[in-house]
């Protein structure tokens, strides 16, 4: 079975430019989160999709970050604006309903 | 709110040594707990979790965990560290039923040396 496959694997912009990322989740799996990892530390939720739908997006940054999960498989994170900040990993994991969530291998973001 | 809390951010053990990582949580109510790894450049694997089950709780690769409710601990341990262990080592806390919101701590790098 395929895990969650997210892309590019690597990210290195300069500031103010615009970035996405890609991911697709496990087959079947209903439930996608975007995690924001910073440098030594966990994960933390950016937003959570149920199908389609956005039900937790109470930590993403609306002024620059942007999300969508148009038929309810793949997804796509946008920032722009990027900031020197932005620099992190970005994760992915996918879940069926009330299942244990899988992670992608991540995208690493760097921002000149 | 929910919290997590590993206790050093750094662990070096040596090979066939015991493997400690500390996880305290601050919840209201008994939660999930669950431990991850992460290698490098990979993203995070699912070791154990706990779900008001049987309190001492075993996983993959030989690491077991167990849930201690008067010391609001979740330590990770194994008998014997292999090199092949290093990496680093998330603890994660959701609320009862709650596997969509997950609190994690910041994570213990675990080194193995010969």
């Amino acid at each position: 079975e395929a895990g969650v496959v997210q892309s590019p694997r690597y990210k290195i912009i300069e500031k103010k430019q615009p970035v996405a990322f890609w991911c697709n989740p496990i087959s079947g799996h209903n439930t996608l989160y975007w995690y924001l990892q910073n440098l030594g530390q966990g994960p933390e939720l950016l937003i959570r999709y149920e199908n389609e739908e956005a039900v937790d997006d109470s930590q993403l940054p609306k002024d620059r970050f942007s999300a969508e999960r148009l038929k309810g498989v793949d997804s796509t994170l946008k920032i722009q604006p990027a900031e020197l900040g932005d620099s992190a990993v970005y994760l992915c994991a996918s879940s069926s309903p009330v299942g244990t969530q899988y992670f992608g291998p991540g995208t690493r973001l760097t921002v000149l | 709110a929910q919290s997590v809390t590993q206790l050093g951010s750094h662990v070096s053990v040596s090979e066939g040594a015991l493997v400690l990582l500390r996880c305290n949580y601050s919840s209201s109510v008994p939660p999930y707990l669950f431990w991850y790894v992460q290698y490098p450049n990979q993203g995070l694997q699912l070791l154990l979790k706990y779900t008001s089950a049987a309190t001492l709780v075993k996983g993959i690769n030989g690491f077991e965990a167990e849930f201690k409710k008067s010391e609001t601990s979740f330590h990770l341990t194994k008998p014997s560290a292999h090199m092949s262990d290093a990496a680093e080592y998330f603890c994660a806390v959701s609320e009862p039923g709650g596997y969509n919101k997950l609190i994690f701590g910041a994570g213990t790098r675990l080194a193995v040396h010969p």
